[in-house]
């Protein structure tokens, strides 16, 4: 079974410090693998996906992720923290045998001024 | 380009009481439909997902169930609520690509 693994709930950065949020995925083969963001009351909005292309994968406002086969990580960084961007942050993995999504527990992401 | 509705936004029902949300998507025909549930501090759950009209997929039971009148239309039922499914209720369209969500609906059971 395809499923991804969010360690951290909550991670807190100060601003313009470095956003590391991490992904691990268990998968038998490399699985389709992206990052959405979610503001408070809000859906979820995609920032970046993996589709066996490159394997660094840069998004929307700044954020990229990399793939990494050998450590079944996929990631999430962003050089430079913006006020803006405290939010709740989901890695998800799509199954290789239809099209359902599986979402990891989520990481809130606090940025302290 | 493609958009999802979902109404209500927020929504306060008494324990026992029915459900309805609804969730229809524009500019595209034939779409994945899915249902997820997001309860405070447990991620998103898939609850349901359809191929095509008539055609539900349920992933956990539940005393929820969902239905696709139409094409673009996707609707989520419950004919007695319980406190437990008080939550985000997130639809969400897709196919061989990314997952594009709605803007979800509060709801809470009292």
């Amino acid at each position: 079974a395809q499923s991804v693994t969010q360690l951290g709930s909550h991670v807190s950065v100060s601003e313009g410090a470095l956003v590391l949020l991490r992904c691990n995925y268990s998968s038998s083969v490399p699985p389709y693998l992206f990052w959405y963001v979610q503001y408070p009351n809000q859906g979820l909005q995609l920032l970046l996906k993996y589709t066996s292309a490159a394997t660094l994968v840069k998004g929307i406002n700044d954020f990229e992720a990399e793939f990494k086969k050998s450590e079944t990580s996929f990631h999430l960084t962003k050089p430079s923290a913006h006020m803006s961007d405290a939010a709740e942050y989901f890695c998800a993995v799509r199954r290789n045998t239809g099209n359902q999504f599986y979402f990891g527990t989520g990481t809130s992401l606090t940025v302290i001024p | 380009s493609q958009t999802i509705h979902q109404w209500p936004a927020t929504l306060v029902q008494p324990v026992g009481s029915p459900l309805s949300l609804e969730c229809t998507v524009e500019g595209t025909s034939n779409p994945n439909l899915y249902w997820y549930r997001q309860a405070a501090g447990r991620g998103l759950q898939l609850l349901f997902y359809s191929v095509g009209i008539g055609q539900i997929s349920s992933e956990v039971p539940q005393n929820l169930s969902a239905s696709r009148p139409q094409d673009r239309q996707f609707i989520l039922s419950s004919k007695k609520l319980l406190l437990s499914d008080s939550g985000f209720y997130l639809c969400a369209w897709g196919g061989t690509g990314s997952y594009y969500f709605g803007p979800g609906t509060r709801l809470t059971v009292l």
